[in-house]
């Protein structure tokens, strides 16, 4: 069965600190990866997506991921935090089957302090 | 830039109620979903589609069901409204094939009361 994994419910980081949110997964075959991060009574935005090619993917308002398939993980980073980047943050797979849809980790919630 | 509208930012409901909640995107995308939210759960999928008229069941589709006459238009129709149907609701829509992500909504959030 294909999964997700986020294994922390809460990251506290302080501005201006790197910042690391850690996704898991398992799939059979390669795995199509994303981020999303959804801010307080909103809907979800795409971040970054991992498909083929370079293991180090760059996305929106800094955020990158790194792949890492002997570990299957997809970590979500960031040199530099701001406080402005708290918020939920949600790793998928995309399913093989079911018309394709995501399967999402149960969300990471990230507090970036002053 | 793509938009997903949901038509409802929130919305109460009483317990029994037939509930519709619309979700419309201008982008023509074929596919469709449908999904919950609650805290630690993540998001869930209830019902998806991927085209006019076709409909597939997600994990949770107890107590719901969906209808798409036209390509842009998706919606989640509650038969009997209960209160653990309370929640966030989320539609997302994304081209065919497999390696684009979705769009979303801002979410409806629904309570039963």
């Amino acid at each position: 069965a294909q999964s997700v994994a986020q294994p922390e419910d809460q990251v506290n980081v302080a501005e201006g600190n790197p910042l690391t949110v850690k996704c898991t997964y398992s799939v059979s075959g390669n795995p199509y990866l994303f981020w999303y991060v959804q801010y307080p009574n909103r809907g979800l935005q795409f971040l970054l997506k991992y498909i083929t090619g370079d293991n180090l993917v760059k996305g929106s308002y800094g955020f990158e991921a790194e792949f890492n398939k002997s570990q299957t993980s997809f970590h979500l980073k960031k040199p530099s935090a701001l406080v402005s980047d708290s918020a939920l943050y949600f790793c998928a797979v995309r399913s093989l089957n079911q018309g394709g849809k995501l399967i999402f980790g149960q969300g990471t919630e990230l507090s970036v302090k002053p | 830039d793509v938009k997903v509208t949901q038509s409802s930012r929130y919305l109460v409901k009483r317990t029994g109620e037939k509930v519709f909640l619309e979700c419309v995107q201008d982008m023509d995308h074929e596919n469709m979903f449908w999904y919950r939210q609650d805290p630690g759960l993540g998001l869930r999928l209830i019902y998806f589609s991927y085209d006019v008229k076709m409909k597939e069941k997600g994990d949770i589709p107890e107590g719901y069901s969906v209808s798409r006459e036209k390509k842009e238009r998706f919606s989640l129709i509650l038969e009997s409204a209960s209160t653990n149907q309370t929640s966030m609701y989320l539609c997302a829509s994304s081209l065919g094939g497999t390696s684009g992500g979705y769009t979303f909504g801002s979410g409806t959030r629904l309570t039963v009361v």
